[in-house]
């Protein structure tokens, strides 16, 4: 069974710094990984996708790598921002099924 | 907008009253799903419709019955409300099941049962 957890659980850093989020997953046969943003009380905002067959993938501060082999994901965030601030989930494709989830990593950016 | 909405936003009701959630997206999408998360702010998959079809269910309590009037519509019907089942609901949608498909999802649905 595909399980995916998320380091730090918490995460407090000050404007500018550039910041790492890490995700883990137990089976490596997966399709994609997708990474998402939660603000409070919103939905989720789908921030990057990685096709299995993709070592990375880049969107303006965001850069999201994969290593299937290892069952991990990073997702790179440059020069932080108070706007940062929100609850960033990584999820798996384990198949034709649904997204499995971590419980995401709550980051907080003081400016 | 092009999106997956969901009505109503919060939803706040008693122990043993039937109440329904919708979920609309206009993305020209064929697979919907319903996802839960609790109160430690855990998303999981509860049901995924392709075409209208049911393909998924984990384990949900047959309380719960999701129907699919049409491709671009999947609704939450919850029988017998309980105080457990308190959490936010997302419906999100994609097209296609194969892997590597992106999913959207909506705004969520805070269900409150007191």
């Amino acid at each position: 069974k595909q399980e995916v957890t998320q380091i730090p659980a918490a995460l407090s850093v000050p404007e500018g710094e550039n910041l790492v989020l890490n995700c883990s997953f137990t089976d490596s046969a997966i399709y994609n990984l997708q990474w998402f943003r939660q603000d409070p009380g919103k939905g989720l905002t789908s921030l990057l996708l990685i096709q299995s067959s993709q070592r990375e993938q880049t969107s303006g501060r965001l850069n999201a790598s994969l290593d299937k082999s290892s069952g991990r994901s990073t997702l790179y965030i440059a020069a932080s921002q108070p706007g940062d601030s929100a609850t960033y989930l990584c999820a798996v494709i384990p198949g034709n099924t649904p997204l499995v989830f971590g419980k995401g990593t709550r980051l907080s950016v003081i400016a | 907008d092009t999106a997956v909405s969901q009505t109503p936003k919060y939803l706040v009701t008693q122990m043993g009253n039937d109440k329904s959630i919708k979920c609309e997206q206009n993305l020209g999408h064929d697979t919907m799903y319903w996802y839960k998360q609790d109160s430690k702010k855990f998303l999981k998959i509860m049901f995924s419709y392709n075409n209208k079809e049911l393909i998924i269910n984990e384990t949900v309590p047959n309380r719960f019955s999701p129907k699919s009037p049409d491709k671009a519509h999947l609704n939450l019907h919850i029988n017998s409300l309980e105080l457990g089942d308190s959490a936010v609901y997302f419906c999100a949608s994609s097209r296609g099941l194969a892997g590597g498909i992106e999913q959207f999802f909506g705004p969520g649905t805070r269900l409150t049962v007191l």
